[in-house]
């Protein structure tokens, strides 16, 4: 089956750790994003890949890395300078081009203990 | 600044029931809206994609309208079930400026009750 493969699906993260979150997709898409969700909030978009080795900032960027080495996969690293972490993360990817569908993956549940 | 507004925040009704849901946009210059239907705890799923040059896409019991100068867009669901139970969230890619992402709306929370 194509989709997007997200993990862990859950993950805990003490204070001062990076920790990374895995994103694979074999939908042979160009596109993979980041977002970011909170309660009683819209997704907001954390960085942005349009071709491999290449990559963008999206509004909320700060205390996150990404990489895009390879077409299918798209880590996000959450870094210690992210002062609020905890969150919902969730990617998603989509053929190149603007008038695109956008397809997610099941999200990662990231906690800080 | 485009800004996505969805209205209800959460919406209960029973089975059986047509209902709408609404979506609205400040600029109307998208390339296209699409909807989203997503369950507790779980990822986005796709349900319908509407290009900026339709007015609406079906898909089984979901009909999507697309009013794009007066910057509105509907889903309507007929005979509502209890799975359709889920958190539904529109989410525009902008014309212009930032195009390369999706702007969403805070969701609408609709539980449909046996």
């Amino acid at each position: 089956d194509g989709g997007i493969t997200q993990s862990p699906k859950y993950l805990f993260r003490k204070e001062g750790q990076n920790v990374t979150l895995s994103c694979e997709q074999n939908l042979n898409h160009d596109a993979m994003y980041w977002y970011r969700q909170d309660p009683g909030q819209g997704l907001r978009l954390i960085y942005y890949s349009q071709i491999v080795n290449d990559f963008q900032k999206g509004d909320i960027a700060e205390g996150y890395s990404v990489s895009r080495e390879k077409k299918e996969s798209f880590p996000l690293t959450v870094t210690s300078a992210q002062k609020n972490p905890t969150a919902f993360y969730l990617c998603a990817s989509s053929e190149q081009g603007a008038s695109t569908e956008a397809f997610f993956g099941q999200g990662t549940r990231l906690t800080v203990v | 600044k485009q800004e996505v507004t969805q209205i209800p925040a959460a919406l209960s009704v029973p089975e059986g029931e047509n209902l709408v849901l609404n979506c609205s946009f400040t600029d109307s210059a998208i390339y296209n809206l699409q909807w989203f239907r997503q369950d507790p705890g779980k990822g986005l799923t796709s349900l319908l994609l509407i290009q900026s040059s339709q007015r609406e896409q079906t898909s089984g019991r979901l009909n999507a309208s697309l009013d794009k100068s007066s910057g509105r867009s509907t889903l309507y669901i007929a005979a509502s079930q209890p799975g359709d139970s889920a958190t539904y969230l529109c989410a525009v890619r902008p014309g212009k400026g930032d195009t390369d992402k999706l702007i969403f709306g805070t969701g609408t929370r609709l539980q449909v009750f046996p």
